[in-house]
């Protein structure tokens, strides 16, 4: 109940495709969902978030497609470059006891963009 | 404003060996997480640290202990190391506890030899 399943685990795409990354979990109590996107040597950083009252939220050429009904959401990363490859992570984050926030991590995919 | 800043960003140990990690927060941020990364668990969540108390807790065993200071900063501790202890260690700092924008530090590479 607590799982992010993120798929796939790796991808190729060629520069100026569309990248697209699917997100499914099961808890309804989920409240937030973040996209991260990790460099090699560097930490995840925030990249794009949606919470489950909104459908769609765009941010350059990053947006995140959600379905509340499926339980799913996606990246879709438009006119792809190879500055992009990373390892992406979508996560869901829950309130707990006490006012505690928990984020709940997909496995990662790992996106590489070929020129 | 410096970033989230983690010592040492790489560590050999050995089987038995105790570690310490240590991690500076966004000045101004109050809470820290840590994270355990590997490339079949992903991230995992180890504990979170708010004006030095521990506010939560992920599932992994005693020998991983942390706490906060005074200053924001942590430091995480694993006792008795295992092979299975290898990872990238992170730690993520936000403004409270109950906020969900993480910032996360470059790690500590700790390898268990």
């Amino acid at each position: 109940q607590q799982q992010v399943k993120q798929s796939p685990q790796s991808l190729i795409v060629q520069k100026g495709g569309i990248s697209i990354i699917n997100c499914a979990y099961e808890n309804t109590a989920f409240d937030y969902f973040p996209w991260y996107q990790q460099f090699p040597g560097k930490g995840p950083a925030l990249l794009i978030a949606i919470r489950p009252d909104v459908s769609e939220k765009k941010e350059g050429r990053f947006t995140i497609s959600f379905n509340k009904s499926a339980k799913q959401f996606s990246l879709h990363i438009m006119d792809s470059q190879p500055g992009d490859s990373a390892t992406y992570f979508c996560a869901a984050s829950i309130r707990g006891a006490g006012n505690n926030r928990k984020l709940i991590w997909g496995l990662g995919t790992s996106l590489a963009v070929n020129p | 404003k410096a970033g989230v800043t983690q010592t040492p960003r790489y560590l050999i140990k050995t089987r038995g060996q105790q570690v310490t990690l240590s991690c500076s927060p966004i000045s101004g941020h109050r809470s820290v997480s840590w994270y355990q990364q590997t490339p079949g668990q992903g991230l995992q969540f180890l504990f979170e640290y708010f004006s030095e108390t521990q506010r939560n807790k992920g599932n992994f065993p005693g020998r991983f202990s942390g706490r906060q200071f005074s200053n924001s900063r942590s430091e995480m501790n694993v006792s008795t190391l295992e092979l299975g202890d290898s990872a990238l260690y992170l730690c993520a700092s936000s403004f409270t506890v109950a906020l969900d924008t993480q910032y996360f530090g470059p790690g500590t590479r700790l390898t268990v030899l």
